[in-house]
């Protein structure tokens, strides 16, 4: 089973704080994304990256930046975090040519 | 422009009875949908898709019924189980169109609450 690993399940943050959630996948996946989850929102895709060095802006990525040096990992950075960034992160993965996106456990970020 | 649409935010179900879970699209490009289930806390799941050579797919309890002259997918839950309680996320791809490296579209998600 492909296994997506978003190493920091909970984190509380300060205004103005650089902020980075790292991503893990094990399954050699050249896809890779991220999402935010807020209520009544959905899932909104901030960023993607199909290949190492790689990476194309999705429908929300101001405030946002990432980094894609190794194909198994993609960090997702808040440059100057702020309130409206607290929300649920969460990270997933995509073989080439398929079509079922695989997701981490997700990143509770709180904005203070 | 929301092209992936699920209009009950909410729905309540007695136990044992059926589930039904609704999803429009406005992109004709989509042709591969998939719905994924999540609980609190934790990251979504797949569930069950279907391409749009097919109007229909059965894994289970879940069946998944695709009308594209209609642009509407409907997902079926028999019988609602309490651990069925959990937001369901519709999502389409235009991955045979080109479209799969930039990932899935998903709905804002309907709260399913399966009443004992």
């Amino acid at each position: 089973d492909v296994k997506v690993t978003q190493s920091s399940r909970y984190l509380v943050k300060r205004t103005g704080e650089k902020v980075f959630l790292e991503c893990v996948q094990d399954m050699d996946h050249e896809n890779m994304f991220w999402y935010r989850q807020d209520p009544g929102l959905g899932l909104r895709l901030i960023y993607f990256s199909y290949d190492v060095k790689m990476k194309e802006k999705g429908d929300i990525p101001e405030g946002y930046s990432v980094s894609r040096e190794k194909k198994e990992r993609f960090s997702l950075i808040l440059e100057s975090a702020s309130t409206n960034q607290t929300s649920m992160y969460l990270c997933a993965s995509l073989l080439g040519g398929a079509n079922v996106l695989t997701f981490g456990a997700g990143s509770r970020l709180t904005v203070l | 422009d929301q092209q992936v649409k699920q209009n009950s935010p909410s729905l309540s179900v007695q136990e044992g009875r059926i589930s039904i879970l609704n999803c429009d699209y406005t992109n004709s490009m989509f042709d591969y949908f998939l719905w994924y289930k999540k609980y609190p806390a934790e990251g979504p799941t797949f569930l069950i898709s279907i391409s749009s050579i097919k109007d229909k797919n059965e894994d289970g309890r879940f069946t998944v019924f695709l009308n594209k002259s209609a642009k509407h997918l409907s997902l079926h839950i028999v019988p609602s189980q309490p651990g069925d309680s959990a937001v369901y996320f519709c999502a389409a791809s235009a991955l045979y169109s080109g479209g799969g490296a930039d990932g899935l579209t998903f709905g804002k998600g309907t709260h399913l609450i399966i009443q004992p």
